[in-house]
């Protein structure tokens, strides 16, 4: 079975950072792209970083380009998202996904529960 | 960077109704779109990916069409099940946009 389960998500001060985690298990980890994606308490959503099977290509939604840092670890079966300089409007359920395609581009078809990150003073 | 434009935002139907909900790309994305529906508390799921095939397990009565610039999402008898928020999203290129959400209701 695939999973995904994302940790790390807290209460933070804005301004302050965060690392999230998410664990893979149940297919060839570094065959895929992965994703996070976030939701805003009552909001659509929200792609915010992908990045390649090796790491060696990520990209960020222009709300976090160069705050945040998506990376992986290939040997751990792992996905991250360090979150620098947050901001209130960062307050969002944080979704780890899964690229359905292999080589490609392709569609999120697994997901994570989800971590909640809350940036408030 | 192409904006994804669903519409309309919410829509009142019956149990039995045929639902349709478009998806309309700012520029041409081939058939790169997804349709993913999220309950209330839940994990978005997967429905239709490449525009038109749908996922295994999703029932035939969602279909999905279009290619380029324009795209539908269509419930042909809409069941108590299916009461949920639709987003599509391209993956063409990054960024990943979704749209902003078409929300189904009960009647």
């Amino acid at each position: 079975e695939v999973r995904l389960v994302e940790s790390g998500g807290v209460v933070v001060q804005p301004g302050g950072s965060l690392r999230l985690s998410c664990a893979a298990s149940g297919f060839t980890f570094d065959d895929y792209t992965m994703h996070w994606v976030r939701q805003a308490p009552g909001k659509g959503l929200e792609w915010v970083s992908l990045i390649n099977w090796d790491g060696g290509n990520t990209y960020y939604a222009d709300s976090v380009k160069g705050r945040f840092t998506i990376s992986r670890d290939n040997s751990k079966n792992s996905l991250y998202l360090q979150m620098n300089s947050l901001r209130t409007e960062d307050t969002a359920l944080y979704y780890c996904a899964k690229d359905e395609g292999v080589g490609s581009w392709g569609a999120f078809d697994c997901w994570g529960q989800g971590t909640l990150v809350t940036v408030s003073s | 960077d192409i904006q994804m434009t669903q519409s309309p935002s919410s829509l009142s139907a019956s149990v039995g109704d045929r639902v349709t909900i478009t998806c309309r790309a700012s520029q041409g994305i081939s058939n790169y779109l997804a349709w993913y529906q999220q309950k209330p508390g839940k994990v978005p799921k997967l429905l239709i990916s490449a525009a038109s095939t749908l996922q295994s397990g999703v029932p035939s009565r969602f279909s999905g069409s279009g290619s380029g610039t324009d795209f539908t999402l269509t419930i042909s008898s809409l069941q108590p099940e299916d009461f949920a928020t639709y987003y599509c999203q391209k993956y063409n290129s990054a960024p990943r946009t979704f749209g902003q959400g078409t929300k189904v209701e009960i009647k």
